[in-house]
């Protein structure tokens, strides 16, 4: 079954403007990760945030990550058209990597 | 390229038969994970091998079994596919030293499973 949830299911921007996406899942979490994946093939791990931290950036994107409200928000600045793909959040509650993935945001970003 | 391989690409069986899916793990990497993504859907945990024994199962039928290898390659064999079992089969390896692990898991670029 899927942790949680992510919104917006489809989302579709012009380049240059910012994307956000969210994720909101059920249980208490060692960690968040999020993933993206282009066209149905192998998942691309993008960031990962400890259940200790609340905010981290990596290049353009920026993750926020709320326990308190088991959510989690992955921001990606000045958008490009090779962005487009789907992205995932998925949690990990052991610390051993045994993921438990959203049900994606397909972003299109248009040229 | 994430060093992680699987084979074959893609796949076509009938009702009834069995499968081997094949991944090669990233070097020096000694824990595999099994996912199934289903058309739409994010991937769902099947298991994971470390050093050789299940360390884990996800809420799939016994049907579903693996093997990791002393080099610490893997297989998913699925026994009596149904047509639920048509998914992308992803596999992700990692390194766990002890009570400490590399928290970044490798993908491979899955194997398109379609059963008739």
């Amino acid at each position: 079954s899927q942790q949680g949830e992510e919104d917006p299911q489809a989302l579709s921007i012009q380049e240059g403007e910012n994307a956000t996406m969210n994720c909101s899942y059920k249980t208490s979490i060692n960690n968040l990760q999020w993933y993206r994946q282009n066209s149905g093939r192998g998942l691309v791990h993008l960031i990962l945030i400890r259940s200790n931290e609340r905010e981290k950036h990596s290049g353009r994107l920026r993750v926020t990550l709320d326990t308190s409200k088991k959510s989690s928000s992955l921001l990606i600045t000045a958008s490009r058209a090779a962005d487009t793909a789907s992205y995932f959040c998925a949690t990990d509650d052991t610390g051993f990597q045994k993921l438990v993935f959203g049900t994606g945001t397909r972003l299109l970003v248009s040229p | 390229e994430t060093g992680v391989t699987q084979s074959p690409t893609h796949l076509i069986k009938t009702r009834g038969q069995q499968v081997t899916l094949r991944c090669s793990s990233q070097s020096g990497h000694n824990t595999v994970s099994w996912y199934q993504q289903a058309l739409g859907q994010g991937p769902q945990f099947i298991f994971q091998y470390y050093r050789e024994e299940e360390n884990g199962r996800g809420n799939f039928p016994p049907r579903f079994s693996g093997l990791q290898f002393p080099n610490y390659s893997s297989e998913l064999n699925v026994n009596a596919l149904e047509l639920d079992d048509s998914a992308l089969y992803l596999c992700a390896s990692s390194l766990v030293r002890g009570q400490s692990y590399q928290e970044t898991q490798y993908f491979g670029p899955g194997t398109r499973l379609l059963v008739l």
